[in-house]
């Protein structure tokens, strides 16, 4: 009975393929986001959506480009894929947007590994 | 340009005793600080957060105190158990960019018996 759910949990890819990762939020929240985690452990945000709606998206590589095809889900899909996009990248969910008391609900993480 | 800072990678505390993690932040336009909980292989799960207004907020074993005039924060987890191993993420946000959060780069927790 997962709240936040990705698919897959890992992935391993050569570059200059295209791939994508699907999330999938079951909390009836409103907004979603993805993060990224590199090698140093920096946790950033990539992009929200709000009722499929982008509403942050942080000076990501135009290869990244986010999907939402209903409010519970939000995909990443990510063209020509270079070494730097090895990562861990989380999905996340919450209730609102603008109130900043709302907590953030994680998923589990894909570890994308390119080589 | 590292807007949340753990100073601490990593922090080895007794059971029963009190774990400390600190967390410092350079940008002013911080309001609300969170803690994040990580265990390996699973994503952060929220434990506490604080309003700048506040400088303690406390939630069973969990405390955690704002000193707005340092710019820093701190957990505090009394007494320390076992499954309180894992790691620990400071985040922060500002007044207009609500769902924003800066994350620290984390802290790891060991309580050893």
């Amino acid at each position: 009975d997962t709240a936040v759910s990705q698919t897959p949990k890992y992935l391993v890819t050569q570059m200059g393929n295209d791939k994508s990762i699907k999330c999938e939020q079951n909390l009836g929240h409103d907004t979603m986001y993805w993060y990224k985690q590199d090698s140093k452990k920096f946790l950033k945000i990539m992009f929200s959506y709000n009722n499929k709606e982008l509403i942050i998206n942080e000076t990501v590589p135009n290869r990244f480009s986010p999907k939402s095809p209903d409010k519970a889900h939000l995909n990443l899909h990510i063209n020509s894929l270079e070494l730097g996009d090895s990562a861990v990248y989380f999905c996340a969910s919450s209730q609102d947007l603008g109130v900043y008391q709302e907590t953030q609900y994680f998923g589990p993480g894909t570890r994308l590994l390119v080589l | 340009d590292q807007q949340v800072k753990q100073n601490s990678p990593s922090l080895s505390v007794q059971e029963g005793r009190i774990s400390i993690l600190n967390c410092d932040y350079t940008n002013s336009m911080f309001d609300y600080f969170l803690w994040y909980k990580k265990y390996p292989a699973e994503g952060p799960t929220f434990l506490i957060s604080i309003s700048s207004i506040k400088d303690k907020n406390e939630d069973g074993r969990f405390t955690v105190f704002l000193n707005k005039s340092a710019k820093h924060l701190s957990l505090h987890i009394v007494p320390s158990q076992p499954g309180d191993s894992a790691v620990y993420f400071c985040a922060a946000s500002g007044a207009g960019t609500a769902s924003k959060l800066t994350f620290g780069t984390g802290t790891r927790l060991q309580v050893t018996l």
